[in-house]
């Protein structure tokens, strides 16, 4: 168990459609980061806040958005869904903005069907 | 051409085979080495990090870099069924602007067979 935490598990939503996930940093961890992963593809970095401000961008899509909290949870906001964004979605902490040991540590992800 | 490569695989093993797994490389400006295993539909897990050029062991897994030739390995030796899983190696480092830099490749499918 990492210690990062996700939520839902699993998700099935209709094209159009706008969902939450929701994700919990390892204890005492500041920077939570975003990873989409479709069949047969690599991790794809989607975004990093660091103690509530956005610190890196990837390939986030505009219908996408996130935001880290004060107590350090964090949302990733996907809207008007596509068939495409069918994916897993990984949240990862770590402590510092770069990295816990240069590292970071991976949730067990969230499911996202669109149907 | 990517910062990074990795082979998909997938590679099939007998039980108790030696693996070697590698990526390679572009940017030297790379520090920090990384192995992850992802089991199917699950996070990936920490494995191996190292900072260095050489070798690093744990249990059966050692992991290697050679930053001279931009190339890391990660040899799992006795392997077992429970070794079957994806395989990313991963790389770091803190640009100028204390900006931070993680690329992942695209993971080595595993099958360790019976």
């Amino acid at each position: 168990d990492s210690g990062v935490t996700q939520t839902p598990k699993h998700l099935i939503t209709a094209t159009g459609q706008r969902v939450t996930l929701r994700c919990s940093p390892r204890s005492g961890d500041l920077s939570v980061y975003w990873y989409q992963q479709s069949l047969d593809q690599g991790l794809q970095f989607l975004i990093q806040y660091y103690n509530g401000e956005e610190r890196a961008k990837g390939n986030i899509l505009e219908r996408f958005s996130a935001q880290q909290f004060p107590d350090l949870h964090s949302e990733l906001n996907l809207s008007s869904l596509e068939l495409g964004d069918s994916a897993l979605y990984f949240c990862a902490s770590s402590r510092t903005a770069t990295g816990s040991g240069n590292t970071i540590y991976f949730g067990e992800g969230s499911w996202l069907t669109v149907v | 051409q990517k910062e990074v490569e990795q082979d998909p695989g997938p590679l099939s093993v007998p039980e108790g085979a030696i693996v070697s797994l590698n990526c390679t490389y572009s940017n030297s400006a790379f520090q920090y080495f990384m192995w992850y295993r992802q089991y199917s539909r699950k996070g990936p897990e920490l494995l191996m990090y190292t900072y260095s050029s050489g070798n690093k062991e744990d249990g059966r897994f050692t992991a290697q870099v050679d930053k001279s030739s931009k190339y890391i390995s990660l040899f799992i030796r006795d392997s077992q069924p429970s070794d079957s899983a994806t395989y990313l190696c991963a790389m770091s480092f803190v640009e100028m602007d204390s900006s931070y830099k993680l690329i992942f490749g695209s993971g080595t499918r595993l099958l360790v067979r019976p």
